[in-house]
């Protein structure tokens, strides 16, 4: 069965290290995206991508980084440069620019 | 850019009430989709509504979208433990000249808290 997967489902890490969080979708699907969730919050976008080797940023990428060097993978990087990195991240990916999105089961990262 | 609002922002509710949340926009919207998240996991797209007027049903929940394309319902009726969860409002939002665009905008969420 398709779908978009990330790994791991729990993360945790010593302040000042950055740690990369996978997404990878069977999907065939162009656009993938990154969201980060605070307790009780809504969404959040890091970064978008809506095609192979294309990202942007969205409304809080200061402290993160991406790339898109394969249509199935959309990993991010979360750097010591981002202040307050514990949050739960969510992946998600759609067949086209405005469609419905899939999303991963998302990644708690706890940073100590 | 366009906003979604999402009210209430939370509810608590006993088990086999029936819930009622709505999402509005000062803009119009082609498109709505309703979304839920169960704790831990991502959301999970419930109903998509694609024309105004439309009401469409998926089991006990039921959603329509706004006749002045500006805001969406979402009804749960008789509801169980396992309801509990975010449920967010989505949709693309709309050039000047009225076609759908770029990626979605999300509602903040409304949480959903039943009591056995």
């Amino acid at each position: 069965d398709g779908g978009i997967t990330q790994s791991p489902k729990y993360l945790f890490r010593k302040e000042g290290q950055n740690v990369t969080l996978s997404c990878e979708q069977n999907l065939n699907h162009d656009a993938m995206y990154w969201y980060r969730q605070d307790p009780g919050q809504g969404l959040r976008l890091i970064y978008y991508s809506q095609i192979v080797n294309d990202f942007q940023k969205g409304d809080i990428a200061e402290g993160y980084s991406v790339s898109r060097e394969k249509k199935e993978s959309f990993p991010l990087t979360v750097t010591s440069a981002q202040k307050n990195p514990t949050a739960f991240y969510l992946c998600a990916s759609s067949i086209d620019w405005g469609q419905g999105y899939t999303f991963g089961s998302g990644t708690r990262l706890t940073v100590v | 850019g366009q906003q979604l609002n999402q009210s209430p922002q939370s509810m608590f509710i006993q088990e086999g009430e029936d819930v009622s949340m709505n999402c509005t926009s000062s803009s119009i919207f082609n498109t709505w989709l309703w979304y839920k998240q169960d704790p831990g996991e991502g959301p999970v797209l419930l109903i998509a509504l694609y024309k105004a007027g439309e009401l469409t049903s998926n089991g006990r929940l039921t959603a329509q979208f706004g006749i002045t394309r500006k805001d969406s319902f979402l009804n749960i009726s008789a509801s169980i433990p396992s309801d509990v969860g975010i449920y967010f409002c989505a949709g693309p939002p709309t050039n000047a000249g009225g076609t759908s665009y770029g990626k979605l905008t999300f509602g903040q969420g409304t949480i959903l808290t039943v009591h056995p």
